[in-house]
């Protein structure tokens, strides 16, 4: 079972809906989640990052944790083509110290 | 604020020779990482360096070597570079653990 997972998708969404990702995580203690959007060729930039559990919104985007089912979820509200790019999942287990484990991530295309 | 800067953005190797890829970070981050990414696999882990003057493998570590020269720079070498070492190479560094990272450009490696 690898430590992250994600659903590699693809998937589409039409221009102005809302874009829902999940991930999965098997380290029950963990601490801290973090969002990464990757556009193609380029290096993954951080989106969000979350800690408790909850809902935690920036703009459009909203984190949502649930360490009693271990999943951490990103919504994309009002999905804009620019939005297209690979989302990547990433979480610091407590049982791994100072490693950093990503997910495969997930290829989301808006659709105008 | 350059930010973490490597070097170089593109390089192409023939079997059996050696090279060692260079990242140095000016954000006075404790920790350092090389993840390697090939489609399909997401961001794998081949080092990371906890704070200055320690380095632990990750989940990829054959065939590569590292090296934390202060606490600005971590390198990654490959002594004989394989096909199956073609790949994107990113270093990140982090202020601690629990916090985001943060990526360099990447180095497109081919070897031939």
């Amino acid at each position: 079972q690898k430590e992250v997972e994600q659903n590699s998708g693809p998937l589409s969404v039409p221009e102005g809906a809302i874009a829902s990702l999940n991930c999965t995580y098997s380290d029950r203690g963990s601490q801290s989640f973090f969002w990464y959007r990757q556009y193609s060729g380029k290096s993954p930039e951080l989106i969000m990052s979350i800690y408790s559990n909850g809902d935690k919104e920036d703009g459009r985007f909203t984190a949502q944790l649930n360490k009693a089912s271990q999943y951490v979820s990103l919504l994309i509200r009002d999905s804009q083509p620019s939005d297209s790019a690979t989302y990547l999942c990433a979480v610091n287990q407590k049982n791994t110290g100072n490693q950093f484990y990503f997910g495969t991530g997930t290829s989301l295309t808006v659709i105008p | 604020n350059a930010g973490v800067t490597q070097t170089p953005k593109f390089q192409v190797l023939k079997t059996g020779q050696s090279m060692t890829l260079q990242c140095a970070q000016d954000m006075n981050h404790n920790s350092m990482y090389w993840y390697r990414q090939d489609p399909g696999m997401g961001l794998r882990l081949i080092y990371y360096s906890a704070s200055e003057g320690t380095t632990d493998k990750g989940e990829v570590p054959n065939g590569y070597n590292v090296s934390r020269l202060n606490k600005r720079e971590f390198s990654l070498r490959l002594e004989s570079a394989a096909p199956s070492q073609t790949s994107v190479y990113f270093c990140a560094s982090r202020r601690q653990i629990n916090t985001e990272a943060f990526f360099g450009q990447g180095t497109r490696l081919t070897v031939v």
